[in-house]
């Protein structure tokens, strides 16, 4: 049982650049979302789906895409980098949306120059 | 924005000792839970109480929830080197959407 895993664990970009950070997890987790993580500022979510063929969007979406075709993968697609984007990014899954365990992966840090 | 804050920012204690964090959040909710971040890792779950529990315990660990301050704290005792990471709190929102809400975090940094 491999949990939640996620590649790269590092990217640099330049500006302008598009990317797709993967991320699985073999649990049969219907609810999965992804996070970016910066110095003083906690998680944010960025989209989350509550399951195959359902996403939505969180709090910092902008410049982020998702699609959800199986239960199992939930990549997440920089269109055009930007600096602003540099970022160390966390996908989680859990059964549930709410009141459930969040099971996190170890995280992809992206560099944008 | 962010629905939790914790506090302090950043502790630092002798090993062996007990360490307290607190959590503030904005809105009602329906549960709240812990998280422990290690550098360079992903977060792992601590521990979930629900808006209806004022206190739980996991091992070393005593979690309180006070909904009429809108608070919750985490107590570590009898702290170890291995304690060492930030602590995050997250809760999801009552009345309508339930996506988890992550707090700034706390750096706890346990001295040998």
């Amino acid at each position: 049982n491999a949990g939640v895993t996620q590649t790269p664990k590092f990217q640099v970009l330049k500006t302008g650049q598009s990317m797709t950070l993967q991320c699985a997890q073999d649990m049969n987790h219907e609810y999965m979302s992804w996070y970016r993580q910066d110095p003083g500022m906690g998680l944010r979510l960025i989209h989350y789906s509550v399951g195959a063929g359902i996403t939505d969007q969180g709090e910092v979406p902008n410049g982020y895409n998702v699609s959800r075709s199986t239960t199992e993968d939930f990549p997440l697609r920089l269109l055009s980098a930007a600096p602003s984007q540099t970022s160390v990014y966390f996908c989680a899954s859990s059964y549930s949306m709410g009141g459930e365990t969040q099971y996190f992966g170890p995280g992809t840090r992206l560099l944008v120059l | 924005s962010q629905q939790g804050e914790e506090d302090p920012q950043a502790l630092s204690i002798q090993e062996g000792e007990n360490a307290t964090m607190n959590c503030s959040y904005k809105t009602s909710i329906n549960n709240l839970q812990w998280y422990r971040q290690n550098s360079g890792r992903g977060l792992v779950h601590l521990i979930l109480i629900r808006s209806n529990e004022r206190e739980k315990h996991s091992g070393r660990l005593r979690v309180t929830l006070d909904t009429s301050k809108k608070s919750s704290s985490l107590l570590i005792t009898a702290s170890r080197a291995a304690d060492t990471a930030s602590y995050f709190c997250a809760t999801d929102r009552a009345f309508g959407n339930e996506k988890l809400t992550f707090g700034t975090g706390t750096r706890l940094t346990i001295i040998p």
